[in-house]
């Protein structure tokens, strides 16, 4: 099966200008997530996904950041308008519907986002 | 409120000695437990998980882990490095019931000295 595939895998903005990542989870995935790492840091948990409701959204920073997930497939992180602070690499994850024990968290690559 | 702790953002070994990456938890409840690989350019790989079945985890390429309920630790191990165990590793948290939110460490970069 295909893996959780995100797009663009590097991306380099101005401070202001607006970025949208994409991702895509594994076909059938109800559960969807956003992660961000800072560099150094560790990885944090922005929001949730259930097919296309928002089931936790409380590690979304501020309202720069807006996350949809429209028809219950791929989901958008769009960051408007960008700060230097939201450098960082984006993952996202999905899993089966089901407790985590069964059906653990299968990550896409990252996207990588400077802001300079 | 769940977290874990890490100790040591670099560990460096020699090829063929004894791994040992440390993780603590915190959690109000028993937990599930995880750690994760990530290898360079590549997202985070399931490495093992802790479920309160046994509490000795073994994972894939020969990595395993002990949960310890006295000492709130779930230590991951391996016998003998290899080269290609190079990789950042990310101890992780999820609390059971509802939808399982999984909390991160600030993970350590494994290095393999040949």
């Amino acid at each position: 099966e295909a893996g959780v595939t995100q797009f663009p895998s590097h991306s380099v903005i101005e401070k202001g200008q607006t970025v949208t990542l994409r991702c895509d989870p594994i076909s059938g995935h109800d559960n969807l997530y956003w992660y961000r790492r800072v560099m150094g840091k560790e990885i944090k948990f922005l929001l949730h996904f259930v097919k296309e409701s928002k089931q936790d959204e409380s590690g979304m920073p501020n309202n720069r950041f807006l996350a949809e997930r429209t028809g219950g497939t791929y989901s958008t992180l769009k960051v408007q308008p960008a700060e230097l602070e939201d450098s960082g690499v984006y993952f996202c994850a999905s899993r089966q519907t089901g407790s985590s024990y069964n059906s653990p968290l299968h990550f896409g690559n990252g996207t990588r986002l400077t802001v300079t | 409120a769940q977290s874990v702790t890490q100790l040591g953002s670099h560990v460096s070994v020699s090829e063929g000695a004894l791994v040992l990456l440390r993780c603590n938890y915190s959690s109000s409840v028993p937990p599930y437990l995880f750690w994760y690989v990530q290898y360079p350019n590549q997202g985070l790989q399931l490495l093992l998980k802790y479920t309160s079945a046994a509490t000795l985890v073994k994972g894939i390429n020969g990595f395993e882990a002990e949960f310890k309920k006295s000492e709130t630790s779930f230590h991951l191990t391996k016998p003998s490095a290899h080269m290609r165990d190079a990789a950042e590793y990310f101890c992780a948290v999820s609390e059971r019931g509802g939808y399982q939110k999984v909390t991160f460490g600030t993970g350590t970069k494994l290095q393999v000295i040949p």
